[in-house]
Formats: C-alpha cells, structure tokens, sequence
C-alpha cells in the first residue's frame, strides 16, 4: 500500500532552523515534493526530489533518500513569514500525487 | 511562471443549491486538470483528474453526480457541486499540468465553499 507520514506541528524561533522530516511507503516512486500553504490559501511549490541527497534553495533544503523512504525540509533563518503548514506529496507510478496531512510550523519572536 | 485562477474565490449558498466553480490557466494550455478538496487541517484530497475533452476521473468514494467536472477546453475545467449540503463546505483547489513535465503543477488559488 501507499502512505505517508509528517508530524503534526512543530514550533521554532525566529532566525533558528528547523527540519521538518517526511516519511512514506510506495511501491511506484516518481519523485518527493514540499509545498508550503499559509492558511486559507493554495499550496505553493518549494521543492523536488527525484535523485537521493541534499537540494538546496536559498533559506530552503530538501534532502531525499528513496531507499529509506524519507525526506526532510530544512528552514534556516526562520522567518516570521514562514509560519505555515509544510506538506509533503510524493508522486506515485501513475503521476499522481500522494499527500501528507501537513505540518504546522509555528515560529516565535 | 504559469498562473491558473479559481472563480469565485469565496461562495455562501442556501442548501439544495447547485454551485460552479472555473479554473482557468491563464497562460498555458492545461492538458491535466486536477481538482482537490481540502477540510480544515487536513491535507489536500485529490477528487477528480480531468483531461480536456474526455470525460473526468474520480476518486474511490467522490460522486461523479455530485460533483459534475467539465473540461472544456485546454484552458478551462469546471467543478459543479450539485444540490450542496453543509457537509460540502470545504476549501476546492485545482491544479493544472501544462504537458511539459509530469512533476510540475500549477495550483489556483482556491474557492472557499459554505453552504448554510
């Protein structure tokens, strides 16, 4: 079967880092993504994985390793704006993306 | 980058009423339109795949006499949720592939739905 699992929520200060880990199980594997959503808004793109190792984009990271079935998103510098929730979809063989429940990221002054 | 809309972004309607939701891609030809639901701090839940032209795909458990989805045309999805209840009122998402990459999905802004 296919799942996938992410903490609920995390708190983290301001200009501190946080990692924030994924972990799922598929048979079909196409790739990891991260998106963050503020509240009341559409999911916005972060990140993908396809390959194992470290992508790094600005404040932002991803690390994938498909043969443990995990990845993580790295946050550095936090920021207030960065008060979200982070989810993490993986796209399955038929293309089609696999999602998290989300974690809520509460930062604090 | 490629933009997708959503209209209308907010609707209150009685119950028993019918409600329409477009998706539009503003500049870019969406040959893949997705349509999710999202429930408050819950994830997104994929209801439908529509490719223009044919008919749509649902989900295991989404009727597909309740949520009517129309893809016209390559700019163009519709998601019609049919005689809504409040059990409906939730947080309708669509997202678009431009055909170019199976990885890259543009998503609308969303459509806020309560139904009294």
């Amino acid at each position: 079967g296919q799942n996938i699992d992410q903490p609920t929520e995390m708190t983290a200060t301001e200009g501190a880092i946080v990692q924030i880990n994924c972990t799922y199980q598929t048979s079909g594997f196409n790739g990891l993504f991260w998106y963050q959503q503020h509240a009341g808004e559409a999911p916005t793109f972060l990140s993908y994985n396809v390959l194992d190792g470290l992508e790094e984009k600005g404040r932002f990271s991803s690390f994938l390793s498909r043969s443990k079935g995990y990845s993580y998103l790295l946050l550095k510098e936090l920021q207030m704006k960065d008060s979200a929730s982070y989810l993490c979809a993986f796209m399955d063989s038929n293309y089609q993306l696999i999602w998290g429940a989300g974690t809520k990221l509460i930062i604090k002054p | 980058g490629a933009v997708v809309s959503q209209h209308p972004s907010w609707v209150i309607c009685k119950s028993g009423t019918s409600v329409k939701i477009e998706c539009r891609s503003l500049d870019f030809q969406a040959t893949t339109m997705f349509w999710y639901r999202q429930f408050p701090k819950q994830s997104l839940m994929l209801m439908a795949t529509s490719n223009e032209g044919s008919k749509a795909t649902y989900e295991q458990g989404v009727e597909k006499d309740k949520f009517l989805i129309n893809h016209a045309s390559l700019t163009l999805s519709t998601l019609t949720v049919t005689s809504a209840h409040p059990e409906d009122s939730s947080f309708y998402i669509c997202s678009a592939r431009d055909g170019t990459s199976v990885e890259t999905q543009y998503f609308g802004p969303g459509t806020r739905l309560l139904v009294l």
